[in-house]
């Protein structure tokens, strides 16, 4: 099993510019959830989906899309970036039932806008 | 609102010290506990958790009891390692059959770093 594989590990760019986080896992996993982690201020929940065709907002969802078309696929969207979106995304799965609270995270994305 | 608070750090030890890292939380329901690691450069790993009060999570040489009369759950280690040197984040998620679907929902502490020296 790869896990949780998330692409690209660095980006960097303009302001304005729009690009896609890719997040990918192969353990059937129904939940998926995007963090953003900034110094001081812990993981914040940006967006989550627990299943297929299924997504909700979390803490800090503005300037954020997300979609699940598959069970093994959640991207997360910059529609149009913000220096105040420097930051490390990590997206983070987890079996819904017994399991659900065990997150399994990938090794992260480290995104910076200028 | 739900809120978890650490310890700030960073935290620096000698090798085989004793290691405390306090953890408070604020929840207005009944929430489970976890202590997540993050080594250099990789992403969060569960390293123990605790559903109910003064139920002891344990692993890998750390504990920490969830108590609900001073709502803290410490992370604690008798003997800490050069290998132990990461960022610990206490974590906590609500139970119960209304948010059972929100799975892993997790409202994170703002992490403590850990440095251990030889």
């Amino acid at each position: 099993n790869a896990g949780v594989t998330q692409t690209p590990k660095f980006q960097v760019l303009k302001t304005g510019q729009s690009m896609t986080l890719q997040c990918a896992q192969d353990m059937n996993h129904e939940y998926m959830s995007w963090y953003r982690q900034d110094p001081g201020m812990g993981l914040r929940l940006i967006h989550y989906s627990v299943g297929a065709g299924i997504t909700d907002q979390g803490e800090v969802p503005n300037g954020y899309n997300v979609s699940r078309s598959t069970t093994e696929d959640f991207p997360l969207r910059l529609l149009s970036a913000a220096p105040s979106q420097t930051s490390v995304y990590f997206c983070a799965s987890a079996r819904t039932g017994t399991d659900r609270e065990k997150l399994l995270f990938g090794s992260g994305t480290q995104l910076s806008v200028l | 609102g739900d809120s978890v608070t650490q310890m700030e750090g960073p935290v620096t030890l000698s090798e085989e010290a004793f290691l405390t890292i306090n953890c408070t939380y604020t929840a207005t329901g009944y929430p489970s506990l976890f202590w997540y690691v993050q080594y250099p450069g990789e992403g969060l790993q569960l390293l123990l958790k605790a559903t109910k009060a003064d139920d002891k999570g344990s692993n890998k040489g750390f504990e920490a009891t969830y108590r609900k009369e001073t709502t803290s759950f410490h992370l604690e280690k008798g003997s800490v390692q050069v290998s132990d040197s990461a960022v610990y984040f206490c974590a906590l998620n609500l139970l119960g059959g209304l948010i059972y679907n929100q799975g892993g929902k997790l409202i994170f502490g703002q992490g403590t770093e850990l440095s251990v020296k030889p």
